[in-house]
């Protein structure tokens, strides 16, 4: 059973305000991930990390940016949202190794007005 | 260039009916992973089913079933009897083992409305 946790599931917030994301994960997987996705369409990858002190940007160019202080814990941050920014957030993680399947969170549904 | 393609951007069946979902996919590696992933209204992605490019045998899990293809590079999804809380977004997606990143790289996504 995978255990990853994303909060808050919901969150309307006026532009230009610093916003966190938070997620975090009990299963002790070493790659973890952020795609951003607009409801019912394509997932597109955002950051992902391999590992503490390892992030790296994905396919899709985002404002936002990650730290990976700890195995557990992959939070997103948007220094001044923007309405561009507003869609939903899914967080995942998967083990190091070739079996690679990814866990994801329930998502975070970010407007901002 | 590795690409997941979806031809099928929604689908509606009655309850019952039996649906089969398409994925084509394109890679160079010879070592890869698929994936089936169901995305329910409540918007959390849920795994299926993984399967590595060495092992075609077709597999069932209850009503689910999927049918590997190297030759046509397609990993379809069948479901049997289909019922309404089979509506969602499923996706399918890639994952090559030689690139060392393991990313993802995911279909647009099938819509199935199941209707009463």
């Amino acid at each position: 059973e995978a255990d990853i946790y994303q909060t808050p599931r919901y969150l309307v917030i006026g532009t230009g305000k610093k916003i966190t994301l938070e997620c975090s994960q009990t299963m002790g997987h070493d790659k973890m991930y952020w795609y951003q996705q607009d409801p019912g369409m394509e997932l597109h990858l955002i950051h992902y990390s391999y590992g503490v002190n390892s992030t790296e940007k994905g396919d899709l160019s985002s404002e936002s940016t990650v730290s990976r202080i700890r195995t557990e814990h992959f939070p997103l941050t948007l220094e001044s949202a923007r309405p561009s920014h507003t869609s939903q957030y899914l967080c995942a993680s998967s083990e190091y190794g070739t079996t690679n399947e990814q866990f994801f969170g329930p998502g975070t549904r970010l407007t901002v007005l | 260039a590795q690409k997941v393609t979806q031809a099928q951007t929604e689908i509606s069946v009655v309850e019952k009916e039996d649906v089969t979902l398409d994925c084509v996919y394109e890679t160079r590696d010879t070592t890869y992973y698929l994936f089936w992933y169901k995305q329910p209204p409540s918007g959390e992605l849920v795994f299926l089913i993984r399967r590595n490019s060495f092992d075609e045998q077709n597999e069932i899990s209850g009503r689910y079933s999927w049918n590997f293809q190297k030759s046509t590079s397609s990993f379809n999804f069948t479901i049997t009897a289909s019922q309404v809380v089979d509506s969602a977004v499923y996706f399918c997606a890639l994952s090559e083992g030689s690139s060392g990143t393991y990313k993802y790289i995911f279909g647009t996504g099938t819509r199935l409305k199941v209707l009463a």
